[in-house]
């Protein structure tokens, strides 16, 4: 089974602080994803990668950055976190064909 | 664009009824389409997928059919029980890119 594992279920921190969010998957697979999850706004992207070192920038960038060092890994950085950023996260993992992505259990984040 | 468009919820049923959460898109050329479902408290986990017209994914008791002329892929189960309580999202995948799109997610409530 594809296994995506994201470092904290649950984070609170200050306004201002640097927060890294850290996924890990199992699969070897190629592209690997995040977004945000809001009532009633559904899954946001914020950016994906598709390769080590790759990144796009997905719907709703801003704010964030992203890194991608090895295969596995893939770091969501939010340099200077604010109270509108309070939202569960969550990491996908995805082969090229087929494309369905795999969820790691998401990190609900608290930005006080 | 591409785009994915679910009914609002949530949905409450009694537990044996009939369920029926419909999903309609538009994309450009032949797109693949996926059932999501987050169970409270977790990431998504794929239900069940289709990649060519008048295919039928099923899984669980689920079942969706990939309908091109009305660009569509209902989720429906014949017996819900109160353990189907969750978020559906349905998502598509359409072009060369590795990206989903989803819809905004229903929530299913079952009860006794």
């Amino acid at each position: 089974d594809v296994k995506v594992t994201q470092s904290s279920r649950y984070l609170v921190k200050r306004t201002g602080e640097k927060v890294f969010l850290e996924c890990v998957q199992d699969m070897d697979h190629e592209n690997m994803f995040w977004y945000r999850q809001d009532p009633g706004l559904g899954l946001r992207l914020i950016y994906f990668s598709y390769d080590v070192k790759m990144k796009e920038k997905g719907d709703i960038p801003e704010g964030y950055s992203v890194s991608r060092e090895k295969k596995e890994r893939f770091s969501l950085i939010l340099e200077s976190a604010s109270t509108n950023q309070t939202s569960m996260y969550l990491c996908a993992s995805s082969s090229n064909g087929p494309y369905e992505q795999y969820f790691g259990p998401g990190t609900r984040l608290t930005v006080t | 664009g591409n785009s994915v468009t679910q009914m609002e919820g949530p949905v409450t049923l009694s537990e044996e009824a009939f369920l029926t959460i419909n999903c309609t898109y538009t994309a450009t050329g032949y797109p693949s389409l996926f059932w999501y479902v987050q169970y409270p408290g977790e990431g998504l986990q794929l239900l069940l997928k289709a990649t060519k017209a008048d295919d039928k994914g099923s899984n669980k008791g689920f079942e969706a059919t990939y309908r091109k002329e009305t660009t569509s892929f209902h989720l429906e189960k014949g017996s819900v029980q109160v353990s189907d309580s969750a978020v559906y999202f349905c998502a598509l995948k359409a072009g060369g890119g590795n990206k989903l799109t989803f819809g905004t997610g229903t929530q299913l409530k079952v009860e006794l």
